[in-house]
């Protein structure tokens, strides 16, 4: 059972450049997320989507777009990258709407650096 | 806004003894709140929920109390041990489909 998946771990980018992050869960999870983790900013909320076909905005969704076109998968990308985007990139998932109550599955994590 | 504050200091402690977090939230009051830990270069992993009319919850050694008329949550850890050096996450449930998280504490054991 592998959870979540996200690819690639690392990546560098220059400035301008675009690039997609993939996420794979195998547990079913109807809801899916997409975080950043900056130093002192905590986890904030991109993206996220509660079904198949279906997306909405996050806390901090400018210069992001994402996309779920299978259930398992939710992608995120940056058309333009900019140095501001240098981050760790978390996907999560949870079986149900968050109230509080539902607990999210994290993947490890991208490191991205733009220059 | 909802607001959740962790202590951004280290917290450092000698192994066996209780490890104390808090967390402090502002600005809503939270049917639920979660703790995480998250290891590095790790993604968070879940740990303990509990919920506004639950003033405590235990997990081993793990205890986690909920006061409402602080706005705070304590996270205790007894026993410690250096494999529990970690980060430890708060996070809250907000009346949107997200959960607003803290800062996070470092947590370090020395053995």
């Amino acid at each position: 059972n592998a959870g979540v998946t996200q690819t690639p771990k690392f990546r560098v980018l220059k400035t301008g450049q675009s690039m997609t992050l993939l996420c794979a869960q195998d547990m079913n999870h109807e809801y899916m997320y997409w975080y950043r983790q900056d130093p002192g900013m905590g986890l904030r909320l991109i993206h996220y989507s509660v079904g198949e076909g279906t997306t909405a905005k996050g806390e901090v969704p400018d210069g992001y777009n994402v996309s779920r076109l299978k259930k398992q998968n939710f992608l995120l990308g940056l058309e333009s990258a900019a140095p501001s985007q240098t981050s760790v990139y978390f996907c999560a998932s949870s079986q149900a709407r968050i109230r509080g109550n539902e607990k999210l599955f994290f993947g490890s994590g991208t490191q991205l650096s733009v220059l | 806004s909802q607001k959740i504050e962790q202590n951004s200091e280290a917290l450092n402690i000698q192994e066996g003894k209780t490890a104390t977090l808090t967390c402090n939230y502002t600005n809503y009051s939270p049917a639920y709140l979660q703790w995480y830990r998250q290891d590095p270069g790790r993604g968070p992993v879940f740990l303990l929920l509990i919920r506004e009319n639950e003033k405590e919850k235990r997990k081993e050694r793990l205890k986690v109390t909920f006061d409402t008329t602080l706005k705070q949550s304590l996270f205790h850890i007894t026993a410690s041990q250096p494999a529990d050096s970690a980060t430890y996450l708060c996070a809250q449930g907000g009346a949107t489909n997200k959960l607003i998280f803290g800062t996070g504490t470092l947590l370090a054991v020395q053995p």
